[in-house]
């Protein structure tokens, strides 16, 4: 268990919907990166957040928007949702981003299906 | 930004073999690169990392090499087992920069055939 906690499991949608992917980091993280795995696509960059403000955007859609509260918590809320969205959305923490002791842990992850 | 490439994207080899995959990065400020495993269904795993003063790191059947002038870097699996069938990824990022995001390759699927 890599600390890191996502939910829900699962989700399925219809196109058009908005939904919203919660993570909470391990203990003692400040920092939160979303990631979207696709079949085709990899582990594709979104959004990282450190410590309540966003720190680097990566190819995420004007759709698709995130935060992170202040018990450092982070949600991504993805909009007008299409069939492409279909994807496994990978939350990860860590400590410190800008020091080599602290690897990224990988939550297990929130299944998208979009119908 | 950063682009990560990753080679081969499949890799079929018998018990017992070794296993290599490379990746090469673009962006030469890019000082550490982390590898992770990914079994099917499961969340990426981190297996072995180099820093680029590093050019090489060894973890058991693990190594990680690391051409910084040539901007790339390989994975290397000896005496491979049939547990080591997953999805590799590589990844690149800026260590001590303002970010520290991960730009991940797009993962090699090893078999290994018993």
């Amino acid at each position: 268990d890599s600390g890191v906690t996502q939910t829900p499991k699962h989700l399925i949608t219809a196109t058009g919907q908005r939904v919203t992917l919660r993570c909470s980091p391990r203990s003692g993280d400040l920092s939160v990166y979303w990631y979207q795995q696709s079949l085709d696509q990899g582990l594709q960059f979104l959004i990282q957040y450190y410590n309540g403000e966003e720190r680097a955007k990566g190819n995420i859609l004007e759709r698709f928007s995130a935060q992170q509260f202040p018990d450092l918590h982070s949600e991504l809320n993805l909009s007008s949702l299409e069939l492409g969205d279909s994807a496994l959305y990978f939350c990860a923490s860590s400590v410190d981003p800008f020091s080599y002791n602290s690897p990224l842990h990988f939550g297990n992850g929130t299944r998208l299906t979009v119908t | 930004g950063e682009n990560v490439e990753q080679h081969p994207s499949t890799l079929s080899v018998q018990e017992g073999d070794s296993a290599v995959i490379k990746c090469t990065y673009s962006d030469s400020a890019s000082n550490y690169f982390p590898w992770y495993k990914q079994e099917l269904g499961k969340r990426p795993q981190l297996i072995i990392d180099i820093r680029s003063n590093v050019g090489e790191k060894k973890d058991q059947r693990i190594a990680v090499t690391l051409n910084k002038t040539a901007k790339h870097f390989s994975l290397h699996i000896t005496e491979t087992q049939p547990e080591d069938s997953a999805v590799y990824f590589c990844a690149a990022s800026i260590v001590g920069g303002s970010q520290g995001n991960l730009i991940f390759g797009k993962g090699t699927k090893l078999s290994v055939k018993p």
